[in-house]
């Protein structure tokens, strides 16, 4: 079964605003985590990564945190814009299983509203 | 320029038709991938080649045939197409299958009647 899920299925919130995404995984083996951004009628795309040997990790307005603790990942997206809307996923990589395999969470839909 | 495409965009089919869909990939990654996203948005791996050997199969019936002439192409072939295949299916790659990033294409959207 899946490892990775999401507290929220959708999220809505105001150009400008942050906007703060989260999942929740199972497996504490995982060592390797990604965030991937799905826009309406196209593929998944890439947005930030992060290694289980560190907690947080910083792109163009968008933080990754890693909290091995209670085994949680969060997307923080700093002054959200339209163009952010899309499906969220997060995904994992455990190190005792294969490593070309990532488990995929169920996705978050983010809403900008103008 | 496009690095990972899939042909085609859109198939539309009737049941118990066999169909192939196509990917390839012109980053020089040596590992690819095949997943299938339901009406959900629910992402299922289906199979992974590493330099055209295959390296995973998650249970997916053997009407669903995977092949790779090379370590740019993976082709999906369906047998016998049935009802619960209608779903989106894409193809990625990464360089490596070792946590490296895994690219994927705009997907083929299939819808079995």
């Amino acid at each position: 079964g899946e490892s990775v899920g999401l507290h929220l299925p959708t999220l809505s919130v105001q150009e400008g605003d942050n906007s703060i995404i989260n999942c929740a995984y199972s497996n504490s083996a995982s060592d390797y985590f990604i965030w991937y951004k799905q826009e309406s009628g196209k593929g998944p795309q890439f947005i930030i990564d992060i290694r289980s040997n560190m907690d947080k990790r910083q792109g163009q307005r968008v933080t990754v945190l890693l909290n091995k603790t209670v085994k949680h990942l969060s997307l923080q997206i700093a002054a959200t814009q339209p163009g952010d809307s899309a499906v969220y996923f997060c995904a994992e990589k455990w190190s005792g299983g294969s490593n070309y395999k990532l488990t995929f969470g169920k996705g978050t839909l983010l809403t900008v509203n103008p | 320029d496009t690095a990972v495409s899939q042909t085609p965009k859109y198939l539309v089919t009737q049941m118990g038709n066999d169909k192939s869909i196509k990917c390839e990939q012109n980053l020089g990654h040596d590992t690819m991938y095949w997943y299938k996203q339901d009406s959900k948005k629910f992402l299922k791996i289906m199979f992974s080649y590493n330099n055209k050997e295959l390296i995973i199969n998650e249970t997916v019936p053997n009407r669903f045939s995977p092949k790779s002439p090379d370590k740019a192409h993976l082709n999906l072939h369906i047998n016998s197409l049935e009802l619960g295949d209608s779903a989106v299916y894409f193809c990625a790659s990464s360089r490596s299958g070792w946590g490296e990033t895994q690219y994927f294409g705009p997907g083929t959207r299939l819808l079995v009647l």
